[in-house]
């Protein structure tokens, strides 16, 4: 059964450090692997897809990479800014067409 | 652009009593979802649809029923409310089956539910 693990589970910096967030997942037989940003009392909001075939993504401020071999993806953020502060989600989708989320990492940056 | 809309936004249910939650896509996508996202469990899926007329189990389906008379449209139902089943309720669509194709799901803002 294919799990999703998330670490940490927040995550507090000040303005403009860049960080890592790390998702890793336990079967490697994935299709593609996306991150999300979920702000408090709202839905998720899909930031990077990267499909299993690829090893990164690009967007802005953002750099997701992909390692399926070893089950691992970083989601890196660069200069953060408090308008970054939300939680993140990575989810996997399987062969079978059910995406699989992580627990989220919380991030806080505070000025 | 309203995307996908849920309602209601809140709501506070007694055991043993039933509800509906409605999910409305304006995207004319095929494919919809239902989950539930409880604290450090992540979100679930409960049921699914891959069109109209169509309904397929989740996860975590038990307890929960799922209709889907129209494309726009996809209701997940409670029949005798639990509080184990107080959680937040996500709808989500999309154009292909879970990120298939590349095209990832779009989300409702949530429903809250809270059962006593």
């Amino acid at each position: 059964k294919q799990e999703v693990t998330q670490i940490p589970a927040a995550l507090s910096v000040p303005e403009g450090e860049n960080l890592v967030l790390n998702c890793s997942f336990t079967d490697s037989a994935i299709y593609n692997l996306q991150w999300f940003r979920q702000d408090p009392g709202k839905g998720l909001t899909s930031l990077l897809l990267i499909q299993s075939s690829q090893r990164e993504q690009t967007s802005g401020r953002l750099n997701a990479s992909l390692d399926k071999s070893s089950g691992r993806s970083t989601l890196y953020i660069a200069a953060s800014q408090p308008g970054d502060s939300a939680t993140y989600l990575c989810a996997v989708s399987s062969y079978t067409d059910k995406l699989i989320f992580g627990t989220g990492t919380r991030l806080q940056v505070f000025p | 652009n309203a995307g996908v809309t849920q309602t209601p936004k809140f709501r506070v249910l007694k055991t043993g009593q039933s509800m509906t939650l409605l999910c409305a896509q304006d995207m004319n996508h095929e494919y919809m979802y239902w989950y539930r996202q409880d604290p450090g469990m992540g979100l679930r899926l409960i049921h699914y649809s891959v069109g109209e007329g169509t309904t397929a189990k989740g996860e975590v389906p038990d307890g929960y029923n799922v209709s889907r008379l129209k494309k726009q449209n996809f209701l997940l139902g409670l029949e005798s409310a639990a509080p184990s089943q107080t959680s937040v309720y996500f709808c989500a669509s999309g154009p292909v089956l879970n990120g298939r194709k590349n095209q990832p799901q779009h989300f409702g803002d949530g429903t809250r539910l809270s059962i006593l």
